[in-house]
């Protein structure tokens, strides 16, 4: 039983290009949900996201990124022109859904390297 | 918005000794959830706490939750080198869906032999 799957684990690229992280879900998990950690901080809470359907953008910044889950594939955090700033590590949890009994099962994460 | 504050930030300890992080929250959480993460890992849910006042233990690790469900405890039992990571906890992060986890900033435990 295979769990979150993120990819790719490392990803570098320059000031100015684009950069799309790809994570699929548990078998069975419809709700996908994105989060981003600085070196040494907490999980911050990006994206939740249901097939088709962005449910909360809250954390998501205005400008440059956005994500996406369609009916079929995987979830895709896209981010256009990127900066330094945007050097971290990207989560990618899923879950069955939100009730109390259904913790957030997290992937292995993509590092991102901006240079 | 929502805060939750985890302490200490850093802790060291000697094998076998006990450690102990703290928990937080500017509002009253519905449920708290605890994580594990490895260095260059990635977050392994533990446990989840509910109920006023509730207790919960896993082998060496206890887990608490206030009475007033805004701070909860993670408790080691004689560490050991396994035990080395970082160690969250979150809540739920209200606002308009119920599914976001609102983390802590961690405390990094480090275990010298």
């Amino acid at each position: 039983n295979a769990g979150v799957m993120q990819n790719p684990r490392h990803l570098v690229r320059r000031r100015g290009q684009e950069a799309r992280l790809r994570c699929s879900p548990m078998k069975g998990h419809s709700h996908v949900y994105w989060y981003r950690q600085l070196p040494e901080e907490g999980l911050k809470f990006m994206v939740y996201l249901q097939k088709e359907n962005i449910i909360d953008e809250s954390g998501m910044p205005k400008e440059r990124f956005s994500a996406e889950f369609p009916k079929e594939g995987p979830s895709i955090l896209r981010i256009q022109q990127v900066v330094r700033g945007d050097s971290a590590a990207y989560f990618c949890a899923s879950s069955p859904g939100t009730g109390f009994d259904q913790p957030q099962h997290f992937g292995d994460g993509t590092r991102l390297s901006i240079l | 918005g929502q805060q939750v504050m985890q302490i200490p930030q850093y802790q060291h300890v000697q094998e076998g000794e006990d450690f102990t992080t703290y928990c937080n929250s500017s509002t009253t959480l519905s449920n708290i959830q605890w994580y594990k993460q490895r260095p260059g890992g990635h977050p392994v849910f533990l446990i989840q706490l509910v109920k006023s006042g509730e207790v919960k233990k896993q082998k060496r690790l206890t887990f608490q939750f206030g009475e007033a469900k805004k701070n909860s405890s993670l408790h080691i039992t004689a560490t050991q080198t396994t035990d080395v990571g970082t160690y969250f906890c979150a809540g739920p992060g209200g606002g308009t869906s119920y599914g976001k986890l609102t983390f802590g900033q961690g405390t990094i435990l480090t275990v010298h032999p």
